[in-house]
């Protein structure tokens, strides 16, 4: 009962790294996401994929690019890690996205840029 | 632009009450509402999802109620125990999910 799986759980960065964070879900759903999480803003959306082939901006895009590599998962690419990117991470899946019925989320990816 | 806003921030209460989440948004254009349960450095669980044409849903000693025109939501949580103490997050669905910050809910023994 994996439901969604991230990849990795921490990750340390120094300042101009790259890194990909991973996303895999198991539920067959055709909508997935990615929000951030930091201290006293919430969660706030980065970007998202509606269905397979598609991805769009979400509120704090900047800094991210995304891929919806196939149904079951959708990666993260810092290109040049900056310490403003340090948060929390969650990915999420939902089965459609006009509906948005509900959505599951992963245990969530710890980055750290120093 | 949806804004979401819950209170209390943080509530501590003595086990065995009973307690009650509050959840407002700005916009009503919306497809349901979510609410969610995060324990200290974990995801996010799901806990009741209520669709825009629904004014209730109960999941066992956790019922959710909403009335879309007024733009709120309450959560309301049953003979509470130690082991509901989490951080209770509302979320509203329109364009993907707007999330509030959160209530930080602990259940003293």
């Amino acid at each position: 009962n994996a439901g969604v799986t991230q990849t990795p759980k921490f990750q340390v960065l120094k300042t101009g790294q790259s890194m990909t964070l991973q996303c895999a879900q198991d539920m067959n759903h055709n909508s997935m996401y990615w929000y951030r999480q930091d201290p006293g803003m919430g969660l706030r959306l980065i970007y998202y994929s509606a269905s397979e082939g598609t991805t769009d901006k979400g509120e704090v895009p900047n800094g991210y690019n995304v891929s919806r590599l196939n149904k079951r998962e959708f990666s993260l690419r810092l290109e040049s890690a900056a310490p403003s990117q340090t948060s929390v991470y969650f990915c999420a899946s939902s089965e459609l996205f006009e509906k948005n019925t509900e959505a599951f989320f992963g245990q969530g990816t710890r980055l750290t840029v120093v | 632009k949806q804004e979401v806003t819950q209170i209390p921030a943080a509530l501590s209460v003595p086990e065995g009450e009973n307690l009650v989440l509050n959840c407002s948004f700005t916009d009503s254009a919306i497809y349901n509402l979510q609410w969610f349960r995060q324990d200290p450095g974990k995801g996010l669980t799901s806990l009741l999802l209520i669709q825009s044409s629904q004014r209730e849903q109960t999941s066992g000693r956790l019922n959710a109620s909403l009335d879309k025109s007024s733009g709120r939501s309450t959560l309301y949580i049953a003979a509470s125990q130690p082991g509901d103490s989490a951080t209770y997050l509302c979320a509203v669905c329109a364009d993907g999910l707007t999330f509030g910050k959160g209530t930080h809910l602990i259940i003293q023994p």
